[in-house]
């Protein structure tokens, strides 16, 4: 089975500076990998996905992730945090074939950005 | 047009009661899910339906009875509510393994 881990439960950065979430996943062959974010009491938005094609994948609000097989990880950046960009961040792996998809979940880190 | 629209949004009730959750996609996508969340934050999958077929039942009491009527919706009922219940349920869909689109999720309070 697949796996995502999140190594930081919480990440404080500064306004205007750069802002890293770290996550690891297990797989047995490539996976698709995803982030997503969460605002206080709102749904969960995707910011960006890796399906195989480029490593450095591009995302909404200034967001990237490089994903290095060699090190299986698919970290999360942004050059400069934003007021705004404080939400819990989730990594996801998706896991199946055929109709049989299932998402599943890091375990979150919460970003906390201080003026 | 919401892509993912789940109600109610919120759902306060008393133990033993029984409540249902619909949710709808107008994504045309094939794949539907039930998640939840809970106090922490973290978010396992319940169920998932591939047109309108039970795929997945991840271990989920029998008091919880996913339907989904046609693809484009997939309701859920829980009977016999229990405190330990109390969470927020997220409704999503996705096509052939790509990304999931979610719903604005339910807040059921078990009082």
């Amino acid at each position: 089975a697949q796996s995502v881990t999140q190594l930081d439960s919480h990440v404080s950065v500064s306004e205007g500076t750069p802002v890293l979430l770290r996550c690891n996943y297990s797989s047995s062959y490539s996976p698709s990998l995803f982030w997503y974010v969460q605002h206080p009491n709102k749904g969960l938005q995707l910011l960006l996905k890796y399906t195989s094609a480029a490593t450095l994948v591009k995302g909404i609000n200034g967001f990237e992730a490089e994903f290095k097989k060699s090190e299986t990880s698919f970290h999360l950046t942004k050059p400069s945090a934003h007021m705004s960009d404080a939400a819990e961040y989730f990594c996801v792996v998706s896991e199946g074939s055929s109709g049989t998809y299932k998402y599943i979940f890091g375990t979150g880190t919460r970003l906390k950005v201080l003026a | 047009d919401t892509a993912v629209s789940q109600t109610p949004k919120y759902l306060v009730t008393q133990m033993g009661n029984d409540k249902s959750i619909k949710c709808e996609q107008n994504l045309g996508h094939d794949t539907m899910y039930w998640y939840k969340q809970d106090s922490k934050k973290f978010l396992k999958i319940m169920f998932s339906y591939n047109n309108k077929e039970l795929i997945i039942n991840e271990t989920v009491p029998n008091r919880f009875s996913p339907k989904s009527p046609d693809k484009a919706h997939l309701n859920l009922h829980i009977n016999s509510l229990e405190l330990g219940d109390s969470a927020v349920y997220f409704c999503a869909s996705s096509q052939a393994g790509s990304e999931a689109f979610f719903g604005q999720g339910t807040r059921l309070t078990v009082v």
